[in-house]
């Protein structure tokens, strides 16, 4: 069964810290695992994308890393922000059939002062 | 602003009633996606649409129904609502035909409320 499973459900962290959110599928064959940003009561805002031979992509103060072979992936968040506070959400996208895109339940992340 | 526009931003209805959702892509995206978003289920694919014609279904219901007109701007149709439809509904939309490489833009929603 094509699942991903995030964790953790949610974080608490302080302003300035670094934190990391997982991300494991079973998706197959896998084409692509994006990561959104998801403000409460807003739309999702693509983070990343990466497809099977990407291993690491930046944008700005994320970093989302992908193991293809443990079919795992990791989103980490530099020097926090309180405008971090968020759902992250992991989406990944099976080869050939784009009607197979399976959302994870997301990671809700509080920043604190 | 992701310039993907949706109206109406919230809805209210009864069961058994029937709601139209719809959706500005942005300028130039060709691709238009619709998604459910509820508290249990967490974001869901429904259907996309590219360039005027259906191209990938995922788990919409047989009671829902989509269109994309040929302004590229799209409308989702609800009926014989439940009160399980409650939920928020993003529009999206990207240029290219498939989801591989494309970054797609979301909308910010629309709160239907079924009671």
């Amino acid at each position: 069964k094509n699942q991903v499973e995030q964790s953790p459900q949610s974080l608490i962290i302080l302003e300035g810290k670094n934190c990391t959110l997982q991300c494991n599928y079973t998706v197959s064959p896998f084409s692509n695992l994006r990561w959104y940003k998801q403000d409460t009561g807003r739309g999702p805002v693509s983070l990343t994308i990466m497809t099977f031979s990407e291993n690491t992509k930046s944008n700005g103060r994320y970093t989302a890393t992908l193991d293809a072979d443990t079919k795992q992936s990791s989103l980490h968040i530099t020097a926090s922000q309180l405008s971090d506070s968020a759902s992250y959400i992991c989406v990944v996208s099976a080869l050939n059939r784009d009607d197979k895109i399976i959302f994870g339940k997301g990671t809700r992340l509080h920043i604190l002062p | 602003d992701s310039g993907v526009t949706q109206t109406p931003k919230h809805l209210i209805t009864a069961t058994g009633q029937r709601v139209t959702l719809r959706c500005s892509p942005r300028s130039g995206d060709l691709s238009v996606y619709w998604y459910q978003q509820s508290l249990d289920q967490g974001l869901q694919f429904l259907i996309q649409y590219y360039n005027g014609e259906e191209r990938a279904k995922g788990n919409i219901l047989e009671r829902f129904s989509a269109q994309q007109f040929p302004d590229l701007h799209s409308e989702l149709n609800l009926s014989s609502l439940e009160l399980g439809d409650s939920a928020l509904y993003f529009c999206a939309s990207s240029v290219g035909r498939g989801q591989f490489g494309n970054t797609i833009y979301f909308g910010e929603g629309s709160w239907l409320t079924v009671v």
